[in-house]
């Protein structure tokens, strides 16, 4: 099971906002850069923000990312169809000296 | 582009083993540490284990400790994992992934993986 915690989902209406919350522990997200990743339906997954806030070349800035303490959080706005995906925190862990995923959330455009 | 491809992926009983690789292209890849990470049907990411650019540290997830050993050959710019004693339970795709900086200007262990290849499926089923 999962170190680090997200709703399973959330969902919005096109152009809408959501946000995606990624609660962790000093061990993870309290000591470490965190990391978004976006898998569409039958992909691979996909890097969509790094360092907490930073976006990959290619990445629209409708994606964005911030971090306190042991908690982040992924906000996507103008939501579009094409968002429909599951999105995944992710960061080092220190005390387990392993790599953790989030739980995963499964965004919804209604 | 960087471009990874996993192959060696197929159906195994209980107990059995198999080698999956992952071909790497489009980057210099014995300068960056590579990681396994698995999706288990229907189910959230799991991270498997890692290697460092020279092969000199490995990191394994609880669930890979005394089974699994990752290894690559960066002459052949190929990453490996020799999965044995399968369990249902490791059955998922399983996908290899780049780390974004070389290992030798790291501070640390990787917060990211900045390219990941498609994927081969494993399935352990008696």
């Amino acid at each position: 099971q999962s170190v680090m915690t997200q709703p399973p989902s959330v969902s919005a209406a096109p152009g809408q906002k959501v946000t995606i919350s990624c609660s962790g522990s000093g061990s993870n997200i309290g000591t470490n850069y965190v990391a978004w990743f976006q898998q569409l339906p039958g992909a691979a997954p996909k890097l969509l923000i790094y360092d907490n806030n930073k976006r990959p070349s290619g990445i629209p800035d409708r994606f964005s990312g911030s971090k306190s303490g042991t908690s982040a959080t992924l906000g996507i706005t103008g939501l579009q169809t094409g968002d429909e995906a599951d999105y995944y925190c992710g960061t080092w862990d220190g005390s387990l000296t392993s790599y953790v995923f989030g739980t995963g959330t499964t965004v919804t455009v209604l | 582009q960087v471009h990874l491809a996993e192959s060696g992926g197929g159906v195994v009983q209980p107990g059995g083993s198999l080698r999956l690789s992952c071909a790497a292209s489009g980057f210099h890849f014995s300068d960056y540490g590579m990681s396994w990470v698995r999706q288990a049907p229907g189910t959230g990411l799991d991270w498997v284990a890692f290697i460092r650019s020279d092969g000199s540290t490995t990191h394994y997830a609880d669930s890979a400790k005394g089974r699994f050993t990752i290894s690559r050959d960066n002459s052949k710019n190929s990453l490996y994992l020799q999965m044995n004693s399968l369990r249902v339970e490791d059955t998922a795709v399983y996908y290899c992934a780049k780390d974004p900086t070389p290992s030798h200007e790291a501070r640390g262990p990787s917060s990211y993986y900045d390219s990941w290849g498609q994927g081969t499926l494993v399935s352990v089923s008696s």
